[in-house]
């Protein structure tokens, strides 16, 4: 158990709607990270937070977007959804940033009909 | 950009040594890690290794790093059936603010007993 939670385990949804992901990183971790795994494209980076603060972007459609709560638990959330945002989506947390190590959590995964 | 290979596939005998290769394309400050993941699982940190070593070792881990080739190897020794599971190279920047991971397409060890 790496003290990484991510809720729902599994969402189901159709097409056009929006969804929230939860994450709550290891206590005392102040970086949380979003990835996305699917099978055509892999592990992705999508988006980083360090202390509330967005620090840094990567392959994260417009569609998408994130925050990070003042208690630093962090939500992703995906709106007008297409089939091809099925995935799993990981949260990771390190203690600061740059070059710390990130523990993941279970990931959530997300099916669009 | 940045880049990471490894190979899809490896197949071995319960009690032998593994060994899974990765090539990075970064240079000079980077971290490189190892991770595991399980059917249906989340994404669990091996070990680690910082560019400016040759190897790390921890109990049955062996890493090796061959920074003129950018090559990375992991070695288990005496291979078990429940370290059946998809590995993956990742590297990250040192000294920079942002710290995400690239991760390569993961290699699927299958171990036979």
């Amino acid at each position: 158990d790496s003290g990484v939670t991510q809720t729902p385990k599994h969402l189901i949804t159709a097409t056009g709607q929006r969804v929230t992901l939860r994450c709550s990183p290891r206590s005392g971790d102040l970086s949380v990270y979003w990835y996305q795994q699917s099978l055509d494209q892999g592990l992705q980076f999508l988006i980083q937070y360090y202390n509330g603060e967005e620090r840094a972007k990567g392959n994260i459609l417009e569609r998408f977007s994130a925050q990070q709560f003042p208690d630093l638990h962090s939500e992703l959330n995906l709106s007008s959804l297409e089939l091809g945002d099925s995935a799993l989506y990981f949260c990771a947390s390190s203690v600061r940033s740059g070059t710390d190590t990130q523990y993941f959590g279970p990931g959530t995964r997300l099916t669009v009909l | 950009g940045e880049d990471v290979e490894q190979s899809l596939f490896l197949s071995v005998r319960e009690g032998d040594s593994s060994v899974i290769n990765c090539t990075y394309t970064d240079s000079s400050s980077t971290y490189l890690y190892w991770y595991k993941q399980e059917p249906g699982a989340g994404l669990q940190l091996l070990t680690y290794i910082f560019s400016n070593m040759d190897m790390k070792q921890d109990q049955r881990l062996t890493v090796l790093l061959n920074k003129k080739d950018k090559h990375l190897s992991l070695r288990i020794a005496d291979t078990q059936t429940g370290d059946s599971a998809i590995y993956f190279c990742a590297e990250t920047y040192y000294g920079g603010s942002q710290g995400n991971l690239i991760f390569g397409k993961g290699t699927k060890l299958s171990v036979k007993p």
